[in-house]
């Protein structure tokens, strides 16, 4: 059964570094997101991506995140000068349409010092 | 704006008894439906939805959930639980008209007891 994948594991980080999460979604899926989980509290959407663009973001989602589909196959998320608040569980979904239910990956553990 | 309670963070229950984990969402939209399972050390995994038609739906291991519109309300229930169901529960919605986000409960822990 084809699944999300999502690359590294675990991440761990220095406040101020860059980092890129990396996330190679369903084949046959057009719709990307990325969502986050801190430790104890909801998941939380970050980023809806269609057609080579954002198609919806969240307030959380600032100038200090972009996303990135640089090839046919993968979709990044980079999270420019880190902070320690950026700590989180990261998890790329995927969904054939908008309106079909969306697939998460394993999720991406980040841990920033 | 959209909001999922879960009113339960965690639920213990003996191995075969049954079980229901409750969701509650308020939406002036039509919604769609879903609940998610977590198991430890893994991602979200789709357990059932609700975009239309029948308001009972069900999974393949046993759970169902019933979208009560009225009560603004998806409880997630299964009548004979097993030590495998050990894991996190998350509701969430999606607005009907044209979201793309879910809006996630804030989970219900399931601990089976034998």
């Amino acid at each position: 059964e084809p699944e999300v994948t999502q690359t590294p594991s675990h991440q761990v980080t220095q406040m101020g570094q860059e980092v890129i999460l990396r996330c190679v979604p369903i084949s046959n899926h057009l719709y990307f997101y990325w969502y986050r989980q801190i430790l104890g509290q909801k998941v939380e959407f970050l980023v809806s991506f269609y057609n080579n663009e954002i198609s919806e973001k969240s307030e959380i989602f600032d100038d200090q995140f972009s996303v990135e589909r640089p090839d046919g196959s993968n979709f990044t998320l980079k999270i420019r000068s880190t902070k320690l608040e950026d700590s989180a569980m990261y998890f790329c979904a995927s969904s054939v349409e908008n309106t079909y239910e969306q697939y998460f990956g394993p999720g991406t553990r980040l841990t920033v010092t | 704006a959209q909001s999922v309670t879960q009113l339960d963070s965690q639920v213990p229950v003996f191995e075969e008894a049954p079980v229901e984990l409750r969701c509650n969402y308020s939406s002036s939209v039509s919604v769609y439906l879903f609940w998610y399972v977590q198991y430890p050390n893994q991602g979200l995994q789709l357990l059932l939805k609700y975009l239309s038609g029948s308001t009972l739906v069900k999974s393949i291991n046993g759970f169902e959930a019933e979208f009560n519109k009225s009560q603004t309300s998806f409880h997630l229930r299964k009548p004979s639980v097993h030590i495998s169901d050990t894991a996190e529960y998350f509701c969430a919605v999606r607005e009907g008209q044209g979201a793309q986000k879910l809006v996630f409960g804030q989970g219900t822990r399931l601990t089976i007891n034998p």
